[in-house]
């Protein structure tokens, strides 16, 4: 497609439980990123993906958070045993080549934990 | 330790008047700096960049300048247009980090 597209655009998910969201980057780009948007903050990084390697995963919050990007197209970002702290929408950006490129952003999954 | 901060959280300014936004870092390593846009609902949207090796960057009635002495940014937008109307987020990278640094973002309102 033209651009980065996300999927669920709205999750609700009851406290304990897993959930996966899908990231489709814009073709032929090389790199991918997820970040966290709490409500009223900027977006802070988690994991970042250069093809299927998963390079660095520093700001991923816990061990119930866990990325991957198989095929180096399509990503997930999955969250076990989900907490009302994971509350936030979850922003997927890629870029052509570099991770110091400008990125392009999906418009995000909102996941509200209850 | 936020390493990159927007100490403005809105910001109103009349249509046609020159809007600024300022951008303060505490990371020296940083030296690449962006400056992204975003409606409600949507993702950021990538609007302006410049290197640490650049005071200025200008495009259309957009331009950042960067005090790397001061470290310190701004955007500066003229002449502000109704579509302006958005929260705008400034961003850096640099030292070999993966992805960007976002700061909270100001809500930039442009009245008639």
């Amino acid at each position: 497609g033209a651009g980065v597209s996300q999927s669920p655009r709205y999750k609700v998910a009851k406290r304990g439980q897993d959930v996966a969201l899908r990231c489709d980057p814009i073709s032929g780009h090389v790199s991918l990123f997820w970040y966290q948007q709490a409500l009223g903050q900027g977006p802070e990084f988690l994991t970042y993906f250069q093809n299927e390697a998963q390079l660095d995963k520093s700001g991923l919050p816990s061990d119930r958070f866990f990325a991957e990007r198989p095929e180096g197209s399509v990503s997930t970002l999955k969250i076990q045993r989900t907490q009302q702290e994971d509350s936030a929408v979850y922003l997927c950006a890629s870029s052509l080549l570099g991770s110091n490129e400008k990125l392009f952003f999906g418009s995000g999954t909102q996941l509200s934990v209850l | 330790d936020q390493q990159v901060k927007q100490n403005s959280p809105s910001l109103s300014v009349q249509e046609g008047r020159i809007s600024i936004l300022n951008c303060d870092y505490t990371n020296s390593m940083f030296d690449y700096f962006l400056w992204y846009k975003k409606y409600p609902a949507e993702g950021p949207t990538f609007l302006i960049s410049i290197s640490s090796i650049k005071d200025k960057n200008e495009d259309g009635r957009f331009t950042v300048f960067l005090n790397k002495s001061a470290k310190h940014l701004s955007l500066h937008i003229v002449p502000s247009q109704p579509g302006d109307s958005a929260v705008y987020f400034c961003a850096a990278t640099g030292g070999g980090a993966d992805g960007l640094t976002f700061g909270k973002g100001t809500h930039l309102i442009i009245q008639p």
